[in-house]
């Protein structure tokens, strides 16, 4: 079983669309979290949730709205797609605790055409 | 605020030669540290983490130190192979653990 599911992994759309990525995760963990992986592999925090509460926003545009409906799943809404939004998006998992680990899923490669 | 600085890549090296990835951080209080890979067309997974002063973490040939007097959490393996080529992560957790910073990665690739 995938710890840390997302969906879709390939997403190809044109600007101004609207659009919607998902993520489960099955560890049981308290805390998830969206990145954002640039062209040079650069990784940056866009959202954190620990139990359905957002904790951290890091300055990320409007039209980007995270929803976590319970403590296992956490999703991205994208609206007005920009070319600039084009990246993987990774979903991520872990207990709050400093010492644990971040678990990764796959990615979301995200194209805006 | 909490940073990460690493070594700028690529880093290219024969199979069996050695290799040290350099990372220095930037925190207050006290920090649990991890190094993560990403391979080719997936997502990041841990590699090795130290959670206080002069901890090592290892995993798969590969160790790291962490060391509160120079700030830094080094990455080194005495023998790479060509399967460890990968992008390597070094990243830092705070103290209350809702956010993990991660350095701009760097890109290894091994020679046959």
């Amino acid at each position: 079983d995938t710890a840390v599911s997302q969906t879709p992994k390939y997403l190809v759309t044109q600007m101004g669309n609207d659009k919607s990525i998902k993520c489960e995760q099955n560890l049981g963990h308290d805390t998830m979290y969206w990145y954002k992986q640039d062209s040079k592999k650069f990784l940056k925090i866009m959202f954190s949730y620990n139990n359905k509460e957002l904790i951290i926003n890091e300055t990320v545009p409007n039209r980007f709205s995270p929803k976590s409906p319970d403590k296992a799943h956490l999703n991205l809404h994208i609206n007005s797609l920009e070319l600039g939004d084009s990246a993987v998006y990774f979903c991520a998992s872990s207990l709050q605790d400093s010492g644990n680990t971040i678990y990764f899923g796959e990615g979301s490669w995200l194209t805006v055409v | 605020g909490d940073s990460v600085t690493q070594m700028e890549g690529p880093v290219t090296l024969s199979e069996e030669a050695c290799l040290t990835i350099n990372c220095t951080y930037t925190a207050t209080g006290y920090p649990s540290l991890f190094w993560y890979v990403q391979y080719p067309g997936e997502g990041l997974q841990l590699l090795l983490k130290a959670t206080k002063a002069d901890d090592k973490g290892s995993n798969k040939g590969f160790e790291a130190t962490y060391r509160k007097e120079t700030t830094s959490f080094h990455l080194e393996k005495g023998s790479v192979q060509v399967s460890d080529s990968a992008v390597y992560f070094c990243a830092l957790r705070s103290t209350g653990g809702f956010k993990t910073i991660f350095g701009a990665g760097t890109r290894l690739f091994v020679k046959a």
